[in-house]
């Protein structure tokens, strides 16, 4: 079954840099696009950044745009979020997730989440 | 960017009713990027339906979805107990995707 996996979070200083992994699993996935999402605590979904199947294209949200940097190493299956220049808004639960079809169709499944906090 | 608004915001209503979750979009949306999750505490969204109307896989049939344009609608025909959550509508467009603010689903 499909599966992803978070890892990296943890808790950084403001200003501080982070990196996180999404390892995938169940599925073929040079040939999906891939997100990352947040969600701050007690709050809504927040799209973070896409990366397109083959990494050609990548969006991001305006609020982390020159911060963050979405990459993928399709030989190890893997994505991940560079995050720098972190801010004290930038705490969230961090979910990555694969398009279910086409470039831009739904995000299906969900990882876990990994939690990251940015705090002195 | 395209804004999602989502009424009401929190919905109370008992086991065996009938739930409606509007959407609405600030600029009109294909219908083939909006789509619905379901959030329960503790656990990642879930995907209940994409392409405005289509269920995903596993979703029971009492989920539907519906709506074109700005305005979209997330109908629940009977309330089963695992159904009270947090549901989302989320859509794309112009290199943007944007996910609504979110229906609570409670027990009345």
């Amino acid at each position: 079954q499909v599966q992803l996996v978070e890892s990296g979070g943890g808790v950084v200083q403001p200003g501080g840099s982070l990196r996180l992994s999404c390892a995938a699993s169940g599925f073929t996935f040079s040939s999906y696009g891939m997100h990352w999402v947040r969600q701050a605590p007690g709050k809504g979904l927040e799209w973070v950044a896409f990366i397109r199947y083959d990494g050609s294209n990548k969006y991001y949200a305006d609020s982390v745009k020159g911060r963050f940097t979405i990459s993928r190493d399709n030989s190890k299956n893997t994505l991940y979020l560079q995050m720098n220049s972190l801010r004290a808004e930038d705490t969230a639960v961090y979910y990555c997730a694969k398009v279910k079809y086409g470039d831009y169709v739904g995000f299906d499944p969900w990882g876990q989440g990994t939690l990251v906090t940015v705090s002195s | 960017e395209i804004v999602l608004t989502q009424s009401p915001g929190t919905l109370s209503l008992s086991p065996g009713e009938r739930a409606t979750l509007s959407c609405r979009a600030s600029q009109s949306v294909s219908s083939s990027y909006l789509a619905w999750y379901q959030q329960k505490p503790g656990q990642a969204p879930r995907l209940l339906i994409y392409g405005a109307s289509s269920r995903a896989t596993g979703i029971p049939d009492r989920f539907s979805g519906s709506g074109s344009g700005t305005d979209f609608t997330l109908t629940i025909s009977r309330l089963e107990p695992e159904d009270f959550a947090v549901y989302y509508c989320q859509q794309y467009g112009s290199s943007q995707f944007t996910f609504g603010p979110g229906t609570k689903v409670d027990i009345k």
